[in-house]
């Protein structure tokens, strides 16, 4: 089965300033996608940035950039020059082929503080 | 467009009583799921749905039941609510189960059992 850490329960970073939320995850598949979801307090999901396992080239969206190291199963996300809107819950997810039906494998979660 | 909608939004209930969470959605997608969001755990998948008259089992299924009658409607049920099963409900879609295939989440229910 295929696990998803995130192992930093809290992070804060200064408006402006970049912060990097850290995750590792475990699969024994070759094709599968790894996301950064975004919840604020609304409490919606928002899909922020993508990650296809064959690509080599690291997903960039605006600010948002992410840090993928296959063979250390090790997916990052940078957000740079950070904007209080920023401000949320981020979640690391995992999809992959075979007969998982599509689901997700979600962290645990990383709640960011972003100070003025 | 509405995308995936949830209701109720908010419920309490007291331990014993059932209830049922309604998903819809207007995108035509085959694929339906039902996850629990519980602090420090993310979000874990309880039943999923592959189409119109079909149901599966997720990670966390005990105490709860589910039913697609309507390929666009979702719903779980709580036949008999427990403290444990306090959470935030959310619902999710997808036109396919290519992993690629971002899934469209509803808003959340936040559900609390006294």
């Amino acid at each position: 089965a295929q696990t998803v850490t995130q192992s930093q329960p809290e992070m804060s970073v200064q408006e402006a300033e970049t912060v990097t939320l850290s995750c590792t995850y475990d699969t024994s598949e070759s094709d599968y996608y790894l996301f950064w979801y975004k919840q604020p307090p609304s409490r919606q999901m928002i899909l922020v940035i993508r990650q296809e396992a064959y690509k080599q080239q690291n997903a960039t969206e605006n600010r948002f950039s992410v840090n993928f190291q296959k063979a250390a199963k090790s997916f990052s996300l940078k957000i740079s020059d950070s904007q209080l809107g920023d401000a949320a819950m981020y979640f690391c997810a995992y999809r992959g082929g075979g007969t998982s039906y599509g689901k997700l494998t979600f962290g645990q979660g990383t709640i960011l503080t972003v100070h003025p | 467009n509405a995308g995936v909608t949830q209701t109720p939004k908010f419920r309490v209930l007291k331990t014993g009583q059932s209830m049922t969470l309604l998903c819809a959605q207007d995108m035509n997608h085959e694929y339906m799921y039902w996850y629990r969001q519980d602090p420090g755990m993310g979000l874990r998948l309880i039943h999923y749905s592959v189409g119109e008259g079909t149901t599966a089992k997720g990670e966390v299924p005990d105490g709860y039941n589910v039913s697609r009658l309507k390929k666009q409607n979702f719903l779980l049920g709580l036949e008999s609510a427990a403290p444990s099963q306090t959470s935030v409900y959310f619902c999710a879609s997808s036109y396919s189960i290519f992993p690629g295939q971002p899934q469209h989440f509803g808003d959340g229910t936040r559900l609390s059992i006294l």
